[in-house]
């Protein structure tokens, strides 16, 4: 079936330092989503992607979909001790928008 | 406006009981879901529904079921809790693509 897989599963960085969690496909998506998960919390959306060689920024936070559209990044420039956090990317289940599988996950750890 | 409640938020069952979690949302939202969540294994989906009265199998359905007789509200059952239901159980909506996601429910089965 369709896999999601998501690297590095864990990354620590000092604050200030660069971060960036890579997205792999086994199949080519319609689309793209990613979600943050705070320690003890839920997972809240942050961004869809749809078309090939998308990029789209939030503040520090860099997304692209690749031209393939069967991987994706998140880059987050200079991290701060609020990005700490699972960060998940997802993609259609079966051809369907509606369904979603997940990838395991990043989990980012802050220095201060 | 609450978005997605889920209750109760923390539960500790022995071995072989049962239980039902609720998860409702103002939201008006078709699509429902429950996930499970487990270190190290991301978020797996356990049945979902497309709308009322309606419900689906997902990822991991074993020893669970579901219903959704209203629009607002998905319940998840359990009829013979298993250590191995040991999680975090988080509820989400949608009405497209978009998950919104409860605040979960820690279950500890004993």
């Amino acid at each position: 079936g369709q896999q999601v897989m998501q690297i590095p599963q864990y990354q620590h960085v000092q604050e200030g330092e660069d971060f960036t969690t890579y997205c792999n496909s086994s199949t080519t998506l319609s689309n793209i989503q990613w979600y943050k998960q705070r320690p003890g919390g839920h997972p809240v959306f942050l961004i869809q992607l749809v078309k090939s060689g998308e990029v789209k920024k939030q503040k520090r936070l860099t997304f692209q979909f690749g031209e393939a559209k069967k991987n994706s990044s998140l880059h987050i420039t200079a991290t701060q001790t609020t990005d700490v956090g699972t960060y998940f990317c997802a993609g259609p289940r079966g051809g369907s928008n509606y369904k979603l599988t997940f990838g395991k996950g990043t989990l980012l750890t802050v220095n201060p | 406006n609450a978005g997605v409640t889920q209750t109760p938020k923390f539960r500790v069952l022995k071995t072989g009981q049962s239980m039902t979690l609720l998860c409702a949302q103002d939201m008006n939202h078709e699509y429902m879901y429950w996930y499970r969540q487990d270190p190290g294994m991301g978020l797996r989906l356990i049945h979902y529904s497309v709308g009322e009265g309606t419900t689906a199998k997902g990822e991991v359905p074993d020893g669970y079921n579901v219903s959704r007789l209203k629009k607002q509200n998905f319940l998840l059952g359990l009829e013979s809790a298993a250590p191995s239901q040991t999680s975090v159980y988080f509820c989400a909506t949608s009405r497209s693509e978009t998950q919104y996601f409860g605040p979960g429910t820690r279950l500890l089965v004993l």
